[in-house]
């Protein structure tokens, strides 16, 4: 079965320092990868998404980039973080098939203070 | 771009009744809708999903129904019990080249059952 991983699941940086979240899929190859942040009580907000190494896409322009090393690794990062990047990080996968829609599985998030 | 609007923002029910969360889209071209179930600290966790060649689909207490002509569909659940409370979020999806499909969030409905 397919598993999602996410850390680290809680983490606090203080302003201007770099950030670098991991994402790790596992029992699924070639899938489509994504970040996204939830804002306290409010909806997801989608940052990025891969369908393949080296290829990301930006959905709204901010202080994070995200990068795929590998196959099934998506990392989230920043070189100096702001207070405005505080919020909750969650990495989600869904399996490429073509002409098809097909589900988006999340990872347990990480929750950054940016003090 | 596409838009999801969800109503109640806050629902408060009896533990045994039913409880609807309603949610519209804007983009035609949206063929995929799952729903997500938040529990606090968590990620979102996939517990039904409908595609716009099905009006209804149902998973036990939980059910949700399409209505593509007016572009809204909407989460149904009975017999609600304590353990489903928790923030609900829906979403609408198209299908991108390259088999990636992009989901857009409501902004979330906060379900409470009270015994």
């Amino acid at each position: 079965s397919q598993t999602i991983h996410q850390w680290p699941a809680t983490l606090v940086q203080p302003v201007g320092s770099p950030l670098s979240l991991e994402c790790t899929v596992e029992g699924t190859s070639n899938p489509n990868l994504y970040w996204y942040r939830q804002a306290a009580g409010r909806g997801l907000q989608l940052l990025f998404y891969s369908v393949g190494i080296g290829q990301i896409s930006s959905e709204v322009p901010q202080n994070l980039s995200a990068s795929r090393p590998q196959d099934r690794q998506f990392i989230l990062s920043s070189k100096k973080l702001l207070l405005s990047d505080s919020g909750f990080y969650l990495c989600a996968w869904s399996e490429r098939r073509s002409g098809q829609n097909t589900e988006a599985f999340f990872g347990q998030g990480t929750r950054l203070t940016v003090v | 771009g596409e838009n999801v609007e969800q109503h109640p923002s806050t629902l408060s029910v009896q533990e045994g009744d039913s409880a609807v969360i309603k949610c519209t889209y804007s983009d035609s071209a949206s063929n995929y809708f799952p729903w997500y179930k938040q529990e606090l600290g968590k990620g979102p966790q996939l517990i039904i999903d409908i595609r716009s060649n099905v009006g209804e689909k149902k998973d036990q207490r939980i059910a949700v129904t399409l209505n593509k002509t007016a572009k809204h569909f909407s989460l149904h659940i009975t017999e609600t019990q304590p353990e489903d409370s928790a923030v609900y979020f829906c979403a609408a999806s198209s299908l991108f080249s390259g088999g990636y499909n992009k989901l857009i969030f409501g902004a979330g409905t906060r379900l409470a059952v009270h015994p």
